[in-house]
């Protein structure tokens, strides 16, 4: 049982675009949500996170969006770049938990120069 | 601050022999947690030691198994390996079990196939 979900395993945008990569969880105690960027033989990076208790949280070109009632998330990278390809994962957790995260399948986003 | 490292990066074993795969946390950092990442299926949890104690587990069979040392090094074995079991294996550390804020800090990973 796949309690969070990413998709669409891939997605191309050009050079200046907007990326858009989404994520769908289940379980209703999530309340913590991250993403995290993956290079090729690399390890992933935590890239930025969002309480429940907001909708919206932005750190320079990204942005993530929360809409609880829909149990969906999103990442916005605005302008995309060719240095963002990567895998990107969103991961999920009961903050006040010592639950380990749950992560989806993952993104691979190629952006086009 | 040194991240998290992880030895050795590529590995290669057959069928039904064993391998321990070795991860040292972010100094300071508690938590050691193993990952396994293969196509399509993301990042599956195997467990997670904090303090030398195994306090998560994932749904992995009993062939995989790790342990903690009082140094925080984290240790990860698979016996009788098998075909599926070839997979990039990912250590993360964190300083703490719970909390508002749980990013984990990843090593490389373990790149391990088995023929």
């Amino acid at each position: 049982d796949q309690q969070v979900k990413q998709n669409s395993p891939s997605l191309s945008v050009q050079e200046g675009r907007i990326s858009i990569l989404n994520c769908d969880y289940t379980n209703s105690m999530f309340d913590y949500f991250l993403w995290y960027k993956k290079y090729p033989a690399e390890g992933p990076t935590f890239l930025i996170s969002i309480s429940s208790i907001k909708d919206k949280n932005e750190d320079g070109r990204f942005t993530v969006f929360l809409n609880k009632s829909a149990k969906h998330l999103s990442l916005h990278i605005v302008p995309s770049q060719p240095g963002d390809s990567a895998v990107y994962f969103c991961a999920a957790v009961v903050s006040g938990s010592a639950r380990q995260l749950t992560f989806g399948s993952g993104t691979q986003l190629t952006v086009l120069p | 601050k040194a991240g998290v490292t992880q030895t050795p990066r590529y590995l290669i074993k057959t069928r039904g022999q064993q391998v321990t795969l070795s991860c040292s946390p972010i100094s300071g950092h508690r938590s050691v947690s193993w990952y396994q990442q293969t196509p399509g299926q993301g990042l599956q949890f195997l467990f997670e030691y904090f303090s030398e104690t195994q306090r998560n587990k994932g749904n992995f069979p009993g062939r995989f198994s790790g342990r903690q040392f009082s140094n925080s090094r984290s240790e990860m074995n698979v016996s009788t390996l098998e075909l599926g079991d070839s997979a990039l294996y990912l250590c993360a550390s964190r300083d703490r079990l719970a909390g508002a804020h749980n990013e984990q800090f990843f090593g490389p990973g373990t790149r391990l196939t088995v023929l």
